[in-house]
């Protein structure tokens, strides 16, 4: 089945702790990204790859890293959450830049820092 | 640079009540796709469709339409016979053809509240 694995699914963490949210697709897809969601923002781009080893900004990126060492794996590393990072964070693949492939979105990963 | 609005940000019904959502986008590219996500209580994001900028038919899934219309720059949803189980948060989304990243550009939602 494909499809696009998050975890965790909720994380609760204090503010300064390192943290990871893994993302991972099963589809060979080339472009990557994470958003973030807020309540009445929607969803807005944090980073994106665009193939192994190629990583940009997206609209959001301060406080957030990202690496693509893997074309399946498309982790976002928080180095020091603040309570600002609280929010509903979505991995997205699609096969290619076209927007006429749509995008896969995973679960989501509800991170609360306190 | 590219922008979507949703002007509603709740709508509340009586279940069999028609719901029409509405999305205005703004961008310079000639070349984009609309598109629209359900986003239900559970929280996961489930893809409804895709509509590119050369393809302005309207088109309907079962309950679901969509009125595509260039020239107010508008990609309406509605929901015919609304019934409890569409009770969601509905996303209108924006993509450039020359976006990197493949970025999508999202509305800020419309929350649905499906009553019995």
């Amino acid at each position: 089945e494909a499809q696009v694995t998050q975890n965790p699914r909720y994380l609760i963490t204090v503010t300064g702790k390192k943290l990871t949210v893994t993302c991972s697709q099963n589809m060979n897809h080339e472009y990557m990204s994470w958003y973030r969601q807020d309540p009445g923002l929607g969803l807005r781009q944090i980073y994106y790859s665009m193939n192994v080893e190629v990583t940009d900004k997206g609209d959001v990126p301060e406080g957030y890293k990202v690496s693509r060492k893997e074309k399946r794996n498309f982790p976002l590393i928080l180095e020091s959450p603040s309570p600002n990072q609280t929010s509903l964070y979505f991995c997205a693949s699609s096969l290619s830049r076209e927007g006429y492939h749509s995008a896969f979105f995973g679960q989501g990963t509800r991170l609360t820092v306190v | 640079a590219q922008k979507v609005t949703q002007a509603q940000t709740e709508i509340s019904v009586v279940e069999k009540e028609d719901v029409t959502l509405d999305c205005v986008y703004e961008t310079r590219d000639t070349t984009y796709y609309l598109f629209w996500y359900k986003q239900p209580p559970s929280g996961e994001l489930v893809f409804l469709i895709r509509r590119n900028s050369f393809d302005e038919q309207n088109e309907i899934s079962g309950r679901y339409s969509w009125n595509f219309q260039k020239s107010t720059s508008s990609f309406n949803f509605t929901i015919t016979a609304s019934q409890v189980v569409d009770s969601a948060v509905y996303f209108c989304a924006l993509s450039e053809a020359g976006a990197a990243g493949n970025k999508l550009t999202f509305g800020g939602g419309t929350r649905v509240l499906v009553k019995p």
